[in-house]
């Protein structure tokens, strides 16, 4: 087994500024993803990365970036923070191939901008 | 790309009765499919998964059915129970390159006792 781990639990930012959320396995998983969730909605896919220094962009990737800096972690960054973008962002890992192909799971990062 | 439609958005039905989530996708050759449930204030935890070579999977009390030629994968819960309130997501992957996972909208389902 393996976990998942996002800090912080909890993240308030100002409007325009510049925040981090960050993420670590321990699944030793290749491929990790960064979701963000709008209350009462489903999963939109910001980024994912397939390997080490690898960045794929997702449907919502405008206004942020990733970073892949090593195989177990993978950091999101909101460019400049807006009010509209209060959610849940969700890191997951997978495998990425074949029939393991499901994802994993943290328990995700609540952003408030103030 | 993939499109998932998921329906319906919420559902509410009484403990002991049944209730069917469906996902329709677009592309044919997707092969993965997989339901993950989301409790309240919690993150997704898969429930279960079903490959195109199989088409029915039960465990948990649900029946996931996969209809190819319809392009359609469903959720059936035979006997809700309480504890089956939650948020509940399909997620459809290709057999190729199957990195990335299209998620269904999510369907919230109410256990009223």
């Amino acid at each position: 087994g393996g976990i998942i781990t996002q800090t912080p639990k909890f993240l308030i930012g100002q409007e325009g500024q510049k925040l981090t959320l960050k993420c670590q396995q321990n699944f030793n998983h290749d491929t990790m993803y960064w979701y963000r969730q709008d209350s009462g909605k489903g999963l939109r896919l910001i980024y994912y990365s397939i390997t080490e220094n690898d960045l794929q962009k997702g449907d919502l990737s405008e206004g942020y970036d990733a970073s892949r800096e090593k195989k177990s972690s993978f950091s999101l960054t909101v460019t400049s923070a807006q009010k509209n973008e209060m959610a849940v962002f969700l890191c997951a890992s997978s495998t990425g191939t074949g029939d393991y192909a499901e994802q994993f799971f943290g328990p995700g990062t609540r952003l408030t901008v103030l | 790309g993939e499109q998932v439609e998921q329906r319906p958005p919420h559902l509410s039905v009484r403990e002991g009765d049944s209730a069917v989530i469906t996902c329709t996708y677009t592309d044919p050759n997707s092969y993965y499919f997989f339901w993950y449930k989301q409790e309240p204030g919690a993150s997704l935890q898969l429930l279960m998964k079903v490959f195109s070579s199989t088409e029915i999977n039960e465990g948990q009390g649900f029946t996931v059915l996969l209809n190819k030629k319809d392009k359609r994968l469903s959720l059936n819960l035979t006997a809700a129970h309480p504890g089956d309130s939650a948020a509940y997501f399909c997620a459809v992957s290709a057999h190729y390159g199957n990195e990335k996972i299209t998620f269904g909208a999510g369907t919230k389902l109410t256990i009223k006792p």
